[in-house]
């Protein structure tokens, strides 16, 4: 059985633009959950998706967003980029319900310049 | 490369020796706990659950011991082996809905030979 994919593994984007996170769940996972790694922040819940809809969030700015397909696969999308968002982004995957394992995948790794 | 805190209290134990690794939670409410073992450059990987109705739970070479008086999961790992060593995170949610975990700061885990 495949694990959670997320592509790129490593972008570089420069201040100011925007960027575009990919993750493929577990085959039968309907939920997606986003997370931003850091060294000085640790792992916080950005925000998840469930049946292409948006069930919880964190506490992160409107310039990150997410979305969900029918198949859900999902992305993630940061806007107007700061250097503070350097970070590892992690998806996780999960048949759904709370109090289920969440899988991760490997991350992204985005630096901003 | 590194994803995790450069400052993170470290855990140094020998081999074949059994480790305890330790996490204060935060929400009284939180029913589901779950361990997670990160290697440099991977995303974190399952390696037990709890919920809140158990105190012990056991896998193998591990058991989490959940004490919901003080609030405190513990993560003992026998006979450990090199292979071991990674950052250790605990994870809580309370949020029955959905995939919303608040995850620890992690603790390092050293092996020695």
């Amino acid at each position: 059985k495949a694990g959670v994919t997320q592509t790129p593994r490593y972008l570089i984007k420069t201040r100011g633009q925007q960027v575009t996170l990919s993750c493929s769940p577990i085959s039968g996972h309907r939920s997606v959950s986003w997370y931003q790694q850091t060294p000085g922040q640790g792992l916080q819940f950005l925000f998840e998706y469930f049946s292409e809809t948006q069930r919880n969030k964190g506490n992160f700015p409107g310039r990150f967003s997410g979305r969900q397909f029918s198949n859900s696969r999902s992305e993630m999308n940061v806007s107007t980029l700061e250097l503070g968002d350097s970070a590892l982004y992690l998806c996780a995957s999960s048949v759904g319900g709370g109090g289920a394992e969440a899988f991760f995948g490997q991350g992204t790794r985005l630096t901003v310049v | 490369g590194e994803s995790v805190g450069l400052h993170l209290p470290t855990l140094s134990v020998q081999e074949g020796d059994n480790s305890i690794i330790n996490c204060a939670y935060s929400n009284s409410a939180s029913d589901y706990f779950i361990w997670y073992k990160q290697e440099s450059g991977k995303g974190p990987q399952f390696i037990i659950d709890i919920r809140s109705n158990m105190d012990k739970r056991q896998g193998q070479r591990v058991t989490v011991l959940l004490n919901k008086t003080v609030k405190h999961l513990s993560l003992q790992i026998a006979a450990t082996q090199p292979g071991d060593s990674a950052v250790y995170f605990c994870a809580e949610t309370f949020d029955n809905y959905g995939q919303n975990f608040v995850f620890g700061p992690g603790t390092r885990l050293s092996v020695l030979p």
